[in-house]
C-alpha cells in the first residue's frame, strides 16, 4: 500500500544551521509529493509540493526534490531561523487518486535555538 | 483569505457523551475530511466527503460518523465518546480531482483538542 516514512525528531539546531529531514514513499505511479508545516497551536499549511519526477518545490527558504529512484523528498534549507519551528510533515496523494486524500507521515518536530 | 473554521479549539466530554464537532469552509471546496492526530501516529484519516450527503470512510472510522447536508459544513460525530477518543480532530477541505492541477492541495482549520474523561 501507500504510505510514508519521515525521520523521527525532535531536531534541533542553532539558528542559521543547515536544515534536513527525510522522508520516503512507498506507492505506484507517480504519487504527487508534499511538505505541510504546523506552527505551535495552529493548524497545518502547505510548505512546498512536485508533482512528478525531478521537480523541485520550493517556499520560504526550504527546497524538496521529487527523487523517484530512491523515492525520497527530502527537505532542506539553507539557513534555519527561530520562526522555522514547528512541526514538519510528509505527505502524499496517490497517483490516480480520484479524492485527493492525502497519506501522511508522522511528523519531525524541529526547535531552532537562537 | 480562505479559511476552514472549526467551531471549537477545545472541548472537554465525559464517557458516554455524544460529540459534535463543526467545521465550516467557505472556498466552495467539494472535498471535505476529518483527521485525527496523535502523537507519533501523525495525521490518520477518519472520513472524507466528496460531495453533499456523500461520504466515505477513511483508515480509522470505527466510533464515529460524519454529515454532511450542506456543501461548506462537514460534521464529525462521536456517537459515545470514550477515553481512547481524546485527540487533536482536524478538518481540511479541497477541490475535486477533477478541477485539474492544483485540486490536490489541502486547507486546514486550526484543530479541535478533545479530551474524554
Amino acid at each position: 500500500g501507500n504510505s510514508v516514512t519521515q525521520m523521527e525528531g525532535p531536531v534541533t539546531l542553532s539558528e542559521e544551521a543547515f536544515l534536513t529531514i527525510n522522508c520516503t514513499y512507498t506507492a505506484t505511479g507517480y504519487p504527487s509529493l508534499f511538505w505541510y508545516v504546523q506552527y505551535p497551536g495552529e493548524g497545518l499549511q502547505l510548505l512546498l509540493k512536485a508533482t512528478k519526477a525531478d521537480d523541485k518545490g520550493s517556499n520560504k527558504g526550504f527546497e524538496a526534490t521529487y527523487r523517484k529512484e530512491t523515492t525520497s523528498f527530502h527537505l532542506e534549507k539553507g539557513s534555519v531561523q527561530v520562526s522555522d519551528s514547528a512541526v514538519y510533515f510528509c505527505a502524499l496523494t496517490p497517483y490516480g487518486g480520484a479524492t485527493n486524500k492525502l497519506i501522511f507521515g508522522t511528523g519531525t518536530l524541529l526547535a531552532v535555538q537562537p | 483569505d480562505v479559511k476552514v473554521t472549526q467551531s471549537s479549539r477545545y472541548l472537554v466530554k465525559r464517557t458516554g457523551e455524544k460529540v459534535f464537532l463543526e467545521c465550516v469552509q467557505d472556498m466552495d471546496h467539494e472535498n471535505m475530511f476529518w483527521y485525527r492526530q496523535d502523537p507519533g501516529l501523525g495525521l490518520r484519516l477518519i472520513y472524507f466527503s466528496y460531495d453533499v450527503k456523500m461520504k466515505e470512510k477513511g483508515d480509522i472510522p470505527e466510533g464515529y460518523s460524519v454529515s454532511r447536508e450542506k456543501k461548506e459544513r462537514f460534521s464529525l460525530i462521536l456517537e459515545s465518546a470514550s477515553t481512547n477518543q481524546t485527540s487533536m480532530y482536524l478538518c481540511a477541505s479541497s477541490f475535486s480531482y477533477l478541477r485539474g492541477a492544483g485540486a490536490n492541495v489541502l486547507t486546514f482549520g486550526a484543530g479541535s483538542r478533545l479530551t474524554v474523561l
